[in-house]
């Protein structure tokens, strides 16, 4: 059980596109997803919090106007790279926190490779 | 602010041999600790927690000791297996205002060999 998809798995783009990434709790409710970005053999770094149908709470530093998250429904979780340019080019991984359950476990998605040309 | 430190790896062990991973966090108050793996091809999934001073968390073989005079939280198993080839996370978790949430280390890689 508690299994995060996410989708796609990897994606190329052009310079100024944007790219829209999904996330899914598959077997549970998760009125809270979060949001982290991966780079090369650094740590995770949170991005924001995506909170059901409510604003994402962004960390300092980081666009919101850049990076849109919309959590629509109580399992799934977007996150669209907007005018995407190559320094966005990174990992980014998901996670969500089972509703019924409670507590702080998250469980994570397999992630997403961004490549920006 | 808070912060994870662990262990650059990669490790390479041969299998059965003794796994130590160091962890050492700052962090304001008393945060909860973790150990999160992540498999290759795979996301990331808790492994073990400790939720305050001289807790153990145990898992798998796997074992970590919530020391609060040293803010350690370091990794160990006894004897390791291929399949525990993987990357190791350290991570710690704050209260929020939009709820708990992660800190984490760079992730120790470790390859166990047979």
């Amino acid at each position: 059980g508690a299994v995060v998809s996410q989708h796609p798995s990897r994606v190329i783009c052009k310079s100024g596109t944007s790219v829209k990434i999904e996330c899914r709790s598959l077997d549970f409710q998760a009125t809270t997803m979060f949001w982290y970005r991966q780079f090369p053999k650094k740590s995770l770094m949170l991005m924001a919090t995506s909170n059901e149908g409510s604003k994402a709470t962004y960390e300092q530093g980081v666009e919101k106007d850049k990076f849109l998250i919309n959590h629509a429904s109580l399992t799934l979780s977007t996150l669209t790279v907007t005018s995407a340019h190559p320094e966005d080019s990174s990992f980014y991984i998901c996670s969500a926190r089972d509703s019924k359950r409670g507590g702080e476990t998250q469980y994570f998605g397999p992630g997403t490779r961004l490549l920006v040309l | 602010g808070n912060s994870v430190t662990q262990m650059e790896g990669p490790v390479t062990l041969s299998e059965e041999a003794f796994l130590t991973i160091n962890c050492t966090y700052t962090a304001t108050g008393y945060p909860s600790l973790f150990w999160y793996v992540q498999y290759p091809g795979e996301g990331l999934q808790l492994l073990l927690k400790a939720t305050k001073a001289d807790d153990k968390g145990s898992n798998k073989g796997f074992e970590a000791t919530y020391r609060k005079e040293t803010t350690s939280f370091h990794l160990e198993k006894g004897s390791v297996q291929v399949s525990d080839s993987a990357v190791y996370f350290c991570a710690l978790s704050r209260a929020g205002a939009a709820g708990n949430k992660l800190t984490f280390g760079g992730g120790t890689r470790v390859l166990v060999k047979p």
